[in-house]
């Protein structure tokens, strides 16, 4: 069962644009929400991560928002720029274990 | 510090050959994870340590697969013997919390 639920699968974006890929869970008890990008050929790398007791964090380009409701999170990449093309991935922690999404591939076009 | 190191980078074997991937960790991590990446699953937390210690194998797939962590510096992964769904990218990480954990650049284990 795949514990936290990340879509699209693939994003296309031109360059300037605005990417959102959004992420959803279940388990109430994680508590620390983590974006993951990926370069071909590398491991993944720590983007952002949020807690859920704050909705929303900055950094640059990147934000994260979190509705602990809804159990949402999602990223959004402002200014998307042709090297933001990698995979992102969404991660849900309870402490001592991650689980990941299946991951988004995007691509920024010229 | 030059991050997580894995090696070998890729490993091409036969079926029912043994293969050993190893990992040394960021100096001073207390937690050293093992993940495996393919297409179909993405990212499998296969096993971890905490203090060299395994805390939680169960996603470790068959009694094929085996890890061990003999000191704080040094971690391996053995698959005994090796079938060709285990072709995959194998990755160690390691965090000092079990949060924001630092990946090394994988092995791509291709069995033929």
């Amino acid at each position: 069962q795949q514990q936290v639920k990340q879509s699209p699968q693939s994003l296309i974006v031109q360059k300037g644009g605005i990417s959102i890929i959004n992420c959803a869970y279940e388990n109430t008890a994680f508590d620390y929400f983590p974006w993951y990008q990926q370069f071909p050929g590398k491991g993944p790398a720590l983007l952002i991560a949020i807690r859920p007791d704050v909705s929303e964090k900055k950094e640059g380009r990147f934000t994260i928002s979190f509705n602990k409701s809804a159990k949402q999170f999602s990223l959004h990449i402002m200014d998307s720029q042709p090297g933001d093309s990698a995979t992102y991935f969404c991660a849900a922690s309870t402490g001592n274990q991650f689980y990941f999404g299946t991951g988004t591939s995007l691509t920024v076009i010229p | 510090d030059a991050g997580v190191i894995q090696s070998p980078r890729h490993e091409v074997t036969e079926m029912g050959q043994e293969v050993t991937l190893r990992c040394k960790p960021i100096s001073g991590h207390d937690y050293l994870f093992w993940y495996r990446q393919t297409m179909m699953r993405g990212l499998e937390l296969l096993i971890y340590f905490n203090n060299n210690v395994p805390i939680d194998d169960s996603g470790m797939p068959e009694d094929r697969f085996s890890a061990k962590m003999p000191n704080a510096s040094f971690s391996t992964l053995k698959i005994q013997p090796s079938e060709p769904r285990d072709s995959a990218v194998y990755f160690c990480a390691s965090s000092l919390y079990p949060t924001e954990a630092f990946f090394g650049q994988g092995t791509r284990l291709t069995v033929v």
